[in-house]
């Protein structure tokens, strides 16, 4: 157990809804990261929150976006969802959030989508 | 642009004989670099990691990968290899410095450890 969690396990719903996929870091982690994961684009870094601030994006759909709240979770919100995007979704944590130091990030169990 | 790749989308290997998956990266400066693997339905753990220091990091479970500059590649190994370790394994790489720790990953490897 990373000591990341996700909430939902798993999410079905239909084209054109609007989701909210909700992560909490370790103890003590002040970054959070969010990842997609599907069958034809692999891994695929979203976005990173460092103590409630945007950090960095990645390839992350106009109709997604996130935050970081006070108490440091962090949500996902996808709207007007489409078949592709029908994906796993993972949020990491890591303690700091960039500079010199390289530090190891921990994956939750990851949210399953399906959008019919 | 960083880059990783992974050009073997599968490893079979017999228990109890030696692993290896393969990893390049693509990077400027010098890279950080990390091995996570993925059982099913799960998500994914933290093997070992590459900073500086010593070509050869050891990590969890028996694994080590061995960094090579010139190469530019980063290959996870385990001497002998169990059952158990069947999974699907990524390697990262992060640029250092910047403003941001995000890992960019390569495509994974399904590796299969017969019995």
């Amino acid at each position: 157990d990373s000591g990341v969690t996700q909430t939902p396990k798993h999410l079905i719903t239909a084209t054109g809804q609007r989701v909210t996929l909700r992560c909490s870091p370790r103890s003590g982690d002040l970054s959070v990261y969010w990842y997609q994961q599907s069958l034809d684009q692999g891994l695929q870094f979203l976005i990173q929150y460092y103590n409630g601030e945007e950090r960095a994006k990645g390839n992350i759909l106009e109709r997604f976006s996130a935050q970081q709240f006070p108490d440091l979770h962090s949500e996902l919100n996808l709207s007007s969802l489409e078949l592709g995007d029908s994906a796993l979704y993972f949020c990491a944590s890591s303690v700091g959030g960039a500079g010199g130091f390289s530090y190891e990030q921990y994956f939750g169990p990851g949210t399953r989508l399906t959008v019919t | 642009a960083q880059s990783v790749a992974q050009p073997e989308d599968q490893v079979n290997v017999a228990e109890g004989n030696p692993l290896t998956v393969k990893c390049t990266y693509s990077v400027s400066g010098n890279p950080y670099l990390f091995w996570y693997v993925q059982y099913p339905n799960r998500g994914l753990q933290f093997l070992l990691k590459y900073i500086t220091g010593d070509n050869l990091v050891k990590g969890s479970y028996g694994f080590e990968a061995e960094f090579n500059k010139s190469q530019t590649s980063f290959h996870l190994k385990k001497p002998s290899a169990l059952v158990s370790d069947s999974a699907l394994y990524f390697c990262a790489v992060r640029a250092p410095g910047g403003a941001t720790n995000k890992l960019i990953f390569g495509t994974g490897t399904l590796l299969a450890v017969q019995p």
